[in-house]
This record gives C-alpha cells, structure tokens and sequence, in this order.
C-alpha cells in the first residue's frame, strides 16, 4: 500500500521556468491538500481540494495552480517559478476522519 | 494572523525533562489534531482531541484538549532522543474540508 507519492522529490529551477508537481494517493480519500513548509517553520496550505473536479484556495496561493481531473490525483503547477518558491512541498489527503496522511515532500529550489 | 499559535517556537532538552508545548487559538474547534514531524518525512498524526477538556495518553505523551475547545497542550513526560522532531496541531475548518496548521515547536533533546 503505497498511501500518498509524491514526484519528484528534489527539483532545481531556473527563475521563470514552469513546473508541475505530481502527487497521487490510493486511499480513495476526497480530500486533497498542497502544503509548502519553509525552514524552521509550519506547514502553509497553498491550495485543496474536496473532490475530483474542484479546487479551492489556501492561505498561500499566489503563484501557484492546481488540477484534480482524477480522484486520485492532484496536481501542483508553478508557471514562473520566482527564487519565492524555493521550499519543500508537501502533499496530504484524507478521507471522512480528520486524519491525514501525507507524502515524503519535494524539496524545490528556484535559482 | 496565524490561526493556530504554537509555544514555545524551540526547545532543546536534556534526556530525561518534562515539558509542555502549548497550541492556542481565538477560534472554537469541533475537534483537534496533533502530528509529529522527524527531518526528511512528512508529518504523521499522533492523536485527535474531540471534547473539551479531554485527556489522552499515548505512553509518555499526554494530550488535553481546553475546556472552551480553543487551544490544547502536549506533555512529555522523561523526554527521549527519540522524541525528537516538529510538533504540529491542526484544525480542520470550513464545514470540516480546509486542514490548517498550526505554527509548530522545534524539540531537541540531548543525551
């Protein structure tokens, strides 16, 4: 059982280059969510999702798009990634419990 | 303005101390969670708190959820290296699907 993947898991970017962040859960959970965590510091929710089609807007979602076509999945995508968005992302879902489980994160850096 | 306030942001430890970290909130909680986080991983849950003022142990680590469901307290009892890492509260709001972090307290404890 596999639970939640996330890919890739480290990423260098050039400023203004695009890129999308995959992460993919088998738990069959409706609730998906992308976190990013800078150093020494908690999680801030960039955007999430409560079902296959929709997607709505954390605390920190500028710069940021996401997509939810399948269940199971939930895509994060930057489009000119800015030296801003070096963090490590990290990807989480639940299902009808509080309970999340999450990925092992994807360390970002934009140079 | 955070939603979730944690203290103190650090603590390092001898092996052996108690402590207590606290997480607070001007909000009402139907209920509230706790994670640890170790380097390199994503967080994992301890436990949830749903009444207020309950208490649950989990082997040294007792965890009280306030009367008025505002704020909560974590405490270790005889700390170990093992305990080690990020510690986390969180909250589910918005008819129960945003999940929202709280601002997190570094442990060390040293042999």
């Amino acid at each position: 059982n596999a639970g939640v993947t996330q890919t890739p898991k480290f990423r260098v970017l050039k400023t203004g280059q695009s890129m999308t962040l995959l992460c993919a859960q088998d738990m069959n959970h409706e609730y998906m969510y992308w976190y990013r965590q800078d150093p020494g510091m908690g999680l801030r929710l960039i955007h999430y999702s409560v079902g296959e089609g929709t997607t709505a807007k954390g605390e920190v979602p500028d710069g940021y798009n996401v997509s939810r076509l399948k269940k199971q999945n939930f895509l994060l995508g930057l489009e000119s990634a800015a030296p801003s968005q070096t963090s490590v992302y990290f990807c989480a879902s639940r299902g009808v419990l509080p309970e999340a489980f999450f990925g092992q994160g994807t360390r970002l850096t934009v140079v | 303005t955070q939603l979730l306030e944690q203290s103190p942001q650090f603590l390092s430890i001898q092996e052996g101390e108690n402590l207590t970290v606290y997480c607070n909130s001007s909000s009402v909680f139907s209920s509230l969670q706790w994670y640890r986080q170790e380097p390199g991983e994503g967080p994992v849950l301890l436990v949830t708190v749903v009444t207020g003022g309950e208490v649950k142990k989990l082997k040294r680590l007792t965890f009280q959820f306030g009367d008025a469901r505002k704020d909560s307290s974590l405490h270790i009892t005889a700390a170990q290296p093992g305990d080690t890492g990020l510690y986390l509260c969180a909250v589910t709001t918005g008819t129960a699907s945003k999940l929202t972090f709280g601002t997190g307290t570094r442990l060390q404890v040293m042999l």
